[in-house]
């Protein structure tokens, strides 16, 4: 999977939108781009993944510019429950049997009241 | 209801002791991992089977084994060779044919050794 960077952390506050930016500068033709999240102590899900200009979902939104270097996550109106660590992955889409998830150390949101 | 369970929630040992990790889906998933995560911290990948009787050495399998007679089990065992093995680990599962993000976690298992 691409290599990725994204800020260490970030503090907002209840009702704001928080935004994320993850950069990947060697993404690959073929590949997307992968969101997950992870509260303390559990494990990690899935939230939103997409390729280019933006998808929206139930929880996040994600904004791919035209050159796919970089990718911001905006979830709207974050509550308490937001809290958590949010985490950019790179990679191509389709089977990729036995292949592993690479998670650098992603971003730390904390959301106050 | 379908899912990932993980057993025990909380495991304490006294260092130069084997302890043996519990992981068990219901999900019909062909492919199992195992991830450490230390505080503060990414997942890194300890070992991962695509398949019953098969499996594979990630990044930090060192110190660890595994085993997979069940398509339903992928039990984790850290061994005293493992030299730092206090930290949180959680098992994974992708359905069949799945891509390398449809990965489903457990609750994960915190391991601190005394």
């Amino acid at each position: 999977l691409a290599k990725t960077t994204q800020p260490i952390s970030m503090d907002s506050y209840e009702g704001q939108e928080v935004n994320i930016t993850c950069s990947h500068n060697n993404i690959a033709t073929n590949d997307y781009i992968t969101w997950y999240q992870q509260f303390p102590s559990q494990g990690p899900r899935f939230i939103i993944q997409g390729y280019k200009t933006k998808v929206t979902n139930e929880v996040a939104s994600l904004f791919i510019p035209a050159d796919r270097k970089s990718s911001t996550l905006s979830l709207p109106r974050v509550s308490l429950s937001d809290t958590a660590v949010y985490y950019c992955l790179v990679g191509p889409r389709g089977r990729a049997a036995g292949n592993k998830l690479t998670f650098g150390g992603g971003t730390r949101v904390l959301v106050k009241p | 209801d379908g899912g990932i369970t993980q057993s025990p929630k909380y495991l304490f040992r006294k260092e130069g002791q084997n302890v043996t990790l519990s992981c068990e889906q219901n999900l019909n998933h062909d492919a199992m991992y195992w991830y450490r995560q230390d505080p503060g911290q990414g997942l890194r990948l300890i070992y991962y089977s695509q398949i019953v009787n098969d499996f594979q050495k990630g990044d930090i399998a060192e110190g660890y084994s595994v085993s997979r007679e069940k398509k339903e089990s992928f039990p984790l065992t850290v061994t005293s060779a493992q030299k730092n093995p206090t930290a949180f680990y959680l098992c994974a599962s992708t359905p069949t044919g799945g891509a390398w993000y449809e990965q489903f976690f457990g609750p994960g298992t915190r391991l601190t050794v005394l």
